[in-house]
């Protein structure tokens, strides 16, 4: 079972917004609005950012938010602060599989 | 507080049995679909397993099917995870979750770690 496709990296500086992409395919991201986006400091948990494709958690900033065209999901973060550097990771209902994640993004502020 | 806490990982031989534990706390356990996601250190998430919340559906990705087992007990606020015929690929760090309603994750534990090493 493929995972979800994710830039390695990407970067910015404070202040300036950064898109995260999540690619896969019409069995899964394409065909379902069941998206979600999560953070992860490093030997942290996981901690949800976004589901549905756009709704937000109560108590996640709204500088976080998401959005899907196609076969493609992503996640845009607003006003960079340091404290967002992390790792995200994209989620998918996926056919056949049930859940499938993306390979992650190393988010450098 | 909702909280989820795992145990009962650690080191494990080639083709030995270990059995997760994740206990609830702070929510009504028995009404949500319950995960568990692996992760190796310095990789991705990876999805293991779920359950329904009266353990009457249960689903597995390919590489664990047949060699891992879910379940819960509803009773004492905990969800299992059953490990048989470990391999070493199966070394992570294994997080207990709890779903939302269509195919997310909205809480989470901390983890625990299993190594499968001779």
């Amino acid at each position: 079972q493929s995972a979800l496709t994710q830039p390695a990296s990407v970067s910015g500086s404070p202040g300036q917004s950064i898109t995260i992409s999540c690619t896969g395919t019409s069995s899964d991201v394409g065909s379902y609005n069941f998206v979600s986006w999560y953070q992860q400091v490093p030997g942290k948990a996981p901690k949800l950012l976004i589901y549905e494709v756009s709704k937000r958690p109560s108590g996640v900033s709204n500088r976080f938010s998401g959005s899907k065209s196609g076969n493609t999901a992503s996640l845009t973060i607003s006003g960079l602060q340091a404290e967002d550097e992390a790792d995200y990771y994209c989620c998918s209902y996926a056919l056949r599989i049930t859940v499938v994640f993306g390979g992650g993004t190393k988010l450098t502020v | 507080e909702v909280q989820l806490v795992e145990s009962g990982g650690g080191l494990v031989q080639p083709g030995g049995s270990l059995r997760l534990s994740c206990a609830a706390s702070g929510f009504s356990f028995s009404s949500y679909w319950m995960y568990w996601v692996r992760q190796v250190p310095g990789k991705g998430l990876v999805w293991v397993s779920r359950m329904n919340g009266d353990g009457s559906t249960t689903g597995y990705a390919d590489s664990v099917k047949g060699r891992f087992t879910i379940s819960r007990d509803n009773a004492k606020k905990t969800l299992y995870l059953q490990m048989n015929s470990l391999r070493a690929e199966d070394t992570a760090v294994y997080f207990c979750a709890r779903g939302g309603l269509f195919f997310y994750m909205d809480v989470w534990g901390k983890g625990t770690t299993v190594t499968v090493s001779s």
